[in-house]
């Protein structure tokens, strides 16, 4: 099952922030917040990760809170494109685990023009 | 560089018939992953390759499923017979692996599979 629990959806203004958040409240020590997402007919796209440290990239911004039993994926200006099916998963980075993703249900953002 | 590739993108089936996926990863990737996500649920995770090796493949539905990897590089999912319950999207997904540390998956589009 996963480990994490999201809002089932959020609107989103264009050209606006849209601040997923992401609630992994039984995290442990060897696992990573990973974001991705489903854009319509297409596979997840990864997004970003991090372990404890606030991460940005050229897509997203992830920001952890100190006690890692929580994040929010940050969509700094929001376009139609961005539109999707939000996955926030925990990862175990562990020599001896697969490495594989468990999705959940994930956020339908649905950016509006 | 090239992305996953996944063939057929899609295919529509009767029941009882057989079905191959193919998979090729992104070059130099070792580890491939088969998801599935079915009408209404969620993307499940099917297997887990280590180059031609299986690592995990405790997602595989049933015996009517057989995934393969030989050489390591490219991957083909078979499913015979086919199932009505079969029909969904299969995914397949790569990513290295250095130092003892898995980097993200990257999916493919997926292959639409039908069964009628």
């Amino acid at each position: 099952d996963a480990k994490t629990t999201q809002p089932t959806s959020m609107d989103c203004a264009e050209g606006r922030a849209a601040n997923l958040p992401c609630n992994h409240s039984t995290i442990s020590g060897n696992e990573y917040v990973y974001w991705y997402r489903q854009i319509h007919s297409q596979g997840p796209q990864y997004i970003i990760h991090g372990l404890k440290n606030n991460e940005t990239n050229e897509m997203a911004s992830l920001i952890i809170t100190e006690d890692r039993k929580s994040s929010t994926l940050i969509l700094p200006h929001a376009t139609l494109r961005d539109t999707a099916v939000y996955y926030c998963i925990v990862r175990d980075h562990g020599s001896s685990n697969t490495g594989k993703l468990i999705f959940g249900q994930g956020t339908t953002l649905q950016v509006k023009p | 560089e090239a992305g996953v590739t996944q063939f057929p993108s899609h295919s529509v089936i009767e029941k009882g018939q057989t079905v191959t996926l193919r998979c090729d990863p992104i070059s130099g990737h070792d580890n491939l992953y088969w998801y599935r996500r079915v009408m209404g649920k969620e993307i499940k995770f099917l297997l887990h390759f280590v180059k031609e090796s299986k690592q995990d493949e405790s997602g595989m539905p049933n015996n009517r499923f057989l995934a393969e990897r030989t050489g390591g590089t490219y991957s083909t999912l078979k499913v015979q017979p086919a199932e009505l319950e079969d029909s969904g999207v299969y995914f397949c997904a790569s990513s290295q692996r250095t130092g003892g540390y898995n980097s993200p998956l990257h999916f493919g589009n997926g292959t639409r599979l039908t069964v009628t």
